[in-house]
């Protein structure tokens, strides 16, 4: 069965400081990783995906199958980045369930 | 346009009563799923439907919990004779088939 990991519940981190969410999967095939963000009072949302290889508010992600990991990094921390952040997967092709990890609480301090 | 709508977006509810929980999806998105989200446990995947499948029930907690999509667009999810650990948020999203998903506002649920 596919299975996201992330470790921390809360990362708090000083303004300017680099940023590292982890996440860890397990799954057999291969799958497609996503992180999704919730700011305070607002719905869940994507922030990126791995096969886009994009950079969205700075935030960037590497799919390393070797050691089935998917962090979140940011070299600069905003204090707008506070949310909560989730990794999620789900099978390569489409039409298959996404799951989701815990979550992270990312929080900025000034 | 108009992003996934849900309602109610509270309810609260005694022990052993039935609620339904309602979700609208994106017009045009096929796949539509229950999500609910608890202090410390995170997303908890409850069902998924997709096009004219089966759906996905895999994630259902017990057989108090049902969930159908009608006319493959606005889903019902009921949870019958309430328990309090059913308090929770319960999200909906929706999507085209691989594609992101977009997810509503929620239905805060609170079992007395």
């Amino acid at each position: 069965a596919q299975r996201v990991t992330q470790p921390e519940k809360l990362l708090s981190v000083f303004k300017g400081a680099p940023v590292e969410l982890k996440c860890n999967y397990s799954y057999s095939g291969s799958p497609e990783l996503f992180w999704y963000v919730q700011y305070s009072r607002q719905r869940l949302q994507l922030l990126l995906r791995h096969i886009s290889r994009e950079s969205i508010k700075g935030f960037t992600a590497d799919l390393n199958k070797g050691e089935t990991s998917f962090h979140l990094k940011k070299p600069f921390a905003q204090e707008e980045d506070s949310a909560m952040y989730y990794c999620a997967l789900t099978l390569t092709g489409g039409g298959n369930k996404l799951t989701f990890g815990t979550g992270t609480q990312l929080k900025v301090e000034l | 346009g108009a992003g996934v709508s849900q309602s109610p977006s509270n309810k609260v509810t005694e022990k052993g009563k039935d609620v339904e929980l309602r979700c609208d999806p994106i017009s045009g998105h096929t796949a539509l799923y229950w999500y609910r989200q608890s202090l410390g446990q995170g997303l908890e995947f409850l069902i998924y439907f997709q096009g004219n499948s089966a759906p996905d029930k895999s994630g259902l907690p017990s057989d108090r919990f049902s969930a159908e999509r009608t006319g493959g667009s606005v889903s019902t999810l009921t949870i019958q004779r309430t328990q309090q650990e059913d308090s929770a948020v319960y999200l909906c999203a929706s999507s085209f088939p691989g594609a992101p998903l977009h997810f509503g506002n929620g239905t805060r649920l609170t079992v007395t």
